[in-house]
């Protein structure tokens, strides 16, 4: 039962042009949702953040949009950048018990070509 | 701030055998997660203790699979026995409430 989905596997982008990661979850339940980055060989890394009251959240170069009524958000990277080549995880977080327990997909894998 | 410390960063061990990994989390993080990274599942939540007590364990495989935290400062997760199956990324992340995660370096399992 995997509660987040990210169906692309992989994703290949031209230096400079937009990157799209996309995610869909199926509980309701779910209260932030966030994506973190993975580089090889480290552990994942957060990156940015949405509450379920938003539907779009802004840091520099990376932009997550959320679709409620679709339980469907994305990641904009734009310009992306050779050094944002990575594995992408998106993950929705529940509360239970006073802890904040986060359910990650997937993971994407984003090369940005030169 | 050292971070969230795992130990070992590589094991390699033969199927029948024990395997325990360590963590040690952030002070002052009352969260401990126990994640394993594959490819099918990406990366999938074992058990996590919240003040030193399991919260959930319903992502244990299986009964081969256990995990303590004694006390704040340290966790464990073990393995007995160990299958080829059992290969993979295993990751200790801590955090309270409020804050994000904050995962340590992983330990990279292998079961020959």
């Amino acid at each position: 039962d995997q509660q987040v989905k990210q169906n692309s596997p992989s994703l290949s982008v031209q230096e400079g042009r937009i990157s799209i990661l996309n995610c869909d979850y199926t509980n309701s339940m779910f209260d932030y949702f966030l994506w973190y980055k993975k580089y090889p060989a480290e552990g994942p890394t957060f990156l940015i953040s949405i509450s379920s009251i938003k539907d779009k959240n802004e840091d520099g170069r990376f932009t997550v949009f959320l679709n409620k009524s679709a339980k469907h958000l994305s990641l904009h990277i734009v310009p992306s950048q050779p050094g944002d080549s990575a594995v992408y995880f998106c993950a929705a977080r529940v509360l239970i018990q006073g802890a904040q327990k986060l359910v990650f997909g997937q993971g994407t894998r984003l090369t940005i070509n030169p | 701030d050292a971070g969230v410390i795992q130990s070992p960063r590589h094991e390699v061990t033969e199927m029948g055998q024990e395997v325990t990994l360590r963590c040690k989390p952030i002070s002052g993080h009352n969260s401990l997660f126990w994640y394993r990274q594959t490819m099918m599942r990406g990366l999938e939540l074992l058990i996590y203790f919240n003040n030193n007590v399991p919260i959930d364990d319903s992502g244990m495989p299986e009964d081969r699979f256990s995990a303590k935290m004694p006390n704040a400062s340290f966790s464990t997760l073990k393995i007995q026995p160990s299958e080829p199956r059992d290969s993979a990324v295993y990751f200790c992340a801590s955090s309270r409430v409020g804050y994000g995660y904050t995962f340590g370096s992983g330990t990279r399992l292998t079961v020959v």
